[in-house]
């Protein structure tokens, strides 16, 4: 079946601008991350979605980081006023059942903020 | 706060060597371990997962080992091939929230 998508793959921004990434998480998972992945550096968790609880922010870096999700379905994470340290990948995964399932990540989205 | 190291930081091997890439974690309240592979330009595929309360885990030739009191895993490849050749990265799910802390990954380059 289909995996996680997302979009858009490439973004390229000027600085101050507000960015929406997209994820489609895999069909029936109910859980689903946000991870960012600086240049030659390890991944950082942002965000945790499971059903219908509410989701875990701990590892939003600032208040200009948010995201949505309706249900187990399609989220967003919005960057407001972006800058320049927020060029990264970021990628999205998703779970059946978050803590006792594997994680499948979707191909990433590169942002460039210039 | 829950640390994660691998250790080598890169590795590269002649084709059919066996190898161990380790990973250690500060804090052994964790839910699961994850290994996961990256290629480079692409996301992560997963490889193996191990619950808190196993062991290990096998597939294929790769077979991953939890010390869960030692706060250490290992990912052992067998005969290793030039498709192996990748980023290698171990992630713990910690207990008491649903954070998931990544290594910053073994570099591993197999040669032909």
């Amino acid at each position: 079946g289909a995996g996680v998508s997302q979009s858009p793959s490439n973004k390229v921004t000027e600085k101050g601008k507000d960015v929406e990434l997209r994820c489609d998480p895999i069909s029936g998972h109910t859980a689903l991350y946000w991870y960012r992945q600086r240049l030659g550096q390890g991944l950082e968790f942002l965000i945790y979605f499971q059903g219908n609880s509410a989701p875990d922010k701990s590892g939003l870096p600032s208040d200009r980081f948010s995201a949505e999700r309706t249900g187990e379905s399609v989220s967003t994470l919005t960057i407001q006023r972006t800058q320049q340290e927020d060029s990264a990948v970021y990628l999205c995964a998703s779970s059946p059942d978050g803590r006792w399932k594997e994680q499948y990540f979707g191909p990433g989205t590169r942002l460039t903020v210039t | 706060k829950q640390e994660v190291t691998q250790i080598p930081a890169a590795l590269s091997v002649p084709e059919g060597e066996n190898l161990v890439l380790n990973c250690s974690f500060t804090d052994s309240a964790i839910y699961n371990l994850q290994w996961f592979r990256q290629d480079p330009g692409k996301g992560l595929t997963s490889l193996l997962l191990i619950q808190s309360s196993q062991r290990e885990q096998t597939s294929g030739r790769l077979n991953a080992s939890l010390d869960k009191s030692s706060g250490r895993s290992t990912l052992y490849i067998a005969a290793s091939q030039p498709g192996d050749s990748a980023t290698y990265l171990c992630a713990v799910e910690n207990t008491g929230g649903f954070k998931t802390i990544f290594g910053a990954g073994t570099r591993l380059f197999v040669k032909a």
